[in-house]
């Protein structure tokens, strides 16, 4: 079955400096990728989105390229803010209307 | 629209107990998902529903899980008996049209205490 694997966190990150979580995918057929944020006590939230290969989604700064010689989607962001502390998710989905998830990545940043 | 709805948002029981969580999908969402989410093992889907009929059940971790979708605007996730080990946030999620491409919904969730 698909598979993703996300770097551990917490990642601590002084405001306005540069963001990088990894993550990497296994996958059969043609998958679609996302990244799903999640505020404290809230739901997941769709972050962006990529439906296929050299498809770059962003959305609120946030950017995330979709590598398929590298199986990889990582996401940046050039400068953080207090407000985007959560828990970052990245999942792949294939054929089936599945969504399988990474373990997600805890972002704290201080000010 | 008032986003997926998800209720009771906290609920603690004791062990043994039956537990029904319920959710209310965004109006005209054809898919409808239960995912369970602990510290171990992460988010977890657990079922899914498309137009009402369950899709994928293979999430389900027993027999003591069950859930329904008897219309369009209401599905049920029960555990009976309940135990301690059942302690999460389960989720509800909704999606127009299959999630390749389309946005999925998650609800507030609903935080299961099994004492």
């Amino acid at each position: 079955g698909n598979s993703v694997t996300q770097m551990e966190g917490p990642v601590t990150l002084s405001e306005e400096a540069f963001l990088t979580i990894n993550c990497t995918y296994t996958a059969t057929g043609y998958p679609s990728l996302f990244w799903y944020v999640q505020y404290p006590g809230e739901g997941l939230q769709l972050l962006l989105k990529a439906t296929k290969a050299d498809d770059k989604g962003s959305n609120k700064g946030f950017e995330a390229t979709y590598r398929k010689e590298t199986t990889s989607f990582h996401l940046e962001k050039g400068s953080v803010q207090v407000s985007d502390s959560a828990v970052y998710f990245c999942a792949v989905t294939g054929t089936a209307s599945k969504l399988t998830f990474g373990t997600g990545t805890r972002l704290q940043v201080t000010l | 629209d008032a986003g997926v709805i998800q209720s009771p948002r906290h609920e603690v029981t004791e062990m043994g107990q039956e537990v029904t969580l319920r959710c209310k999908p965004i109006s005209g969402h054809d898919y409808l998902f239960w995912y369970r989410q602990t510290m171990m093992r992460g988010l977890e889907l657990l079922i899914y529903f498309n137009n009402n009929v369950p899709i994928d059940d293979s999430g389900m971790p027993e027999d003591r899980f069950s859930a329904k979708m008897p219309n369009a605007s209401f599905s049920t996730l029960k555990i009976q008996p309940s135990e301690p080990r059942d302690s999460a946030v389960y989720f509800c999620a909704s999606s127009l049209g299959g999630i390749r491409y389309n946005e999925q919904f998650f609800g507030p969730g609903t935080r299961l205490t099994v004492l």
